[in-house]
């Protein structure tokens, strides 16, 4: 089983603040997204990184995959009330591109 | 814009007690999950269907949870009877079913919390 260890588990943090979410694991992953879950939702794609290194940015939200592909990040600046929420990476294993083992999560609160 | 439909959203039961989820994913999507989220972590998948197929069920508690797509369209998770710990949100997702080494996006709905008294 391929496991990927979010952290921290927990944030909170006032308006304006930066933060940084780390996804890893030991494994490797030929895909990793993240979503971004309200409380009574389902969770909602932000991003999807395929190759190693890759950076992508959305926003005031940036995202990096590892170069070995087993980690990846999530930054975001100048957060907002708007950003909280649960915070999930999920990778897909090499060879099953449909299918997606979550991470952990990330709590993260934004307060004014 | 295209959405995965659930229902219900709320349901509270007792325990021994059947329930049953529905769930219509998007229109043209070949592959279907199911998920068991707990409060605060991440989802779990328990069946995914390719069409009307199961592809995987391997962490579907086969003594009590059953599911089925019959048609290859909507699909339907029953639990029976239901325990205190299947409280949980319970997600379905759909994709195009793609495959080779394209990422296969998954589209989640807004899912079903059980709670089960």
């Amino acid at each position: 089983t391929q496991l990927l260890e979010q952290s921290p588990q927990f944030l909170s943090i006032q308006e304006g603040e930066n933060l940084t979410v780390y996804c890893n694991s030991s494994s490797v992953f030929s895909s990793l997204q993240w979503y971004r879950q309200e409380p009574g939702e389902g969770p909602v794609l932000l991003v999807t990184v395929v190759t190693g290194g890759e950076v992508k940015k959305l926003k005031r939200l940036t995202f990096q995959f590892g170069d070995a592909r087993k980690d990846s990040s999530l930054h975001i600046t100048a957060a907002q009330p708007g950003d909280t929420g649960l915070y999930l990476c999920a990778g897909s294993p090499p060879g099953t591109a449909s299918k997606l083992t979550f991470g952990t999560g990330t709590r993260l609160q934004v307060t004014l | 814009e295209a959405e995965v439909a659930q229902s219900p959203r709320y349901k509270i039961t007792e325990k021994s007690q059947a329930v049953a989820f529905w769930c219509d994913p998007i229109s043209g999507h070949a592959t279907l999950y199911w998920y068991r989220q707990i409060l605060g972590q991440g989802p779990e998948l328990l069946v995914q269907f390719q069409d009307e197929s199961v592809v995987d069920d391997s962490q579907l508690p086969k003594d009590r949870f059953s599911a089925e797509r019959l048609k290859g369209v909507d699909s339907t998770l029953k639990i029976q009877p239901a325990e205190l710990g299947d409280s949980a949100m319970y997600l379905c997702a759909s994709s195009e079913g793609l495959a080779g080494g394209n990422t296969d996006t998954q589209y989640f709905g807004p899912g079903t919390r059980l709670t089960v008294l």
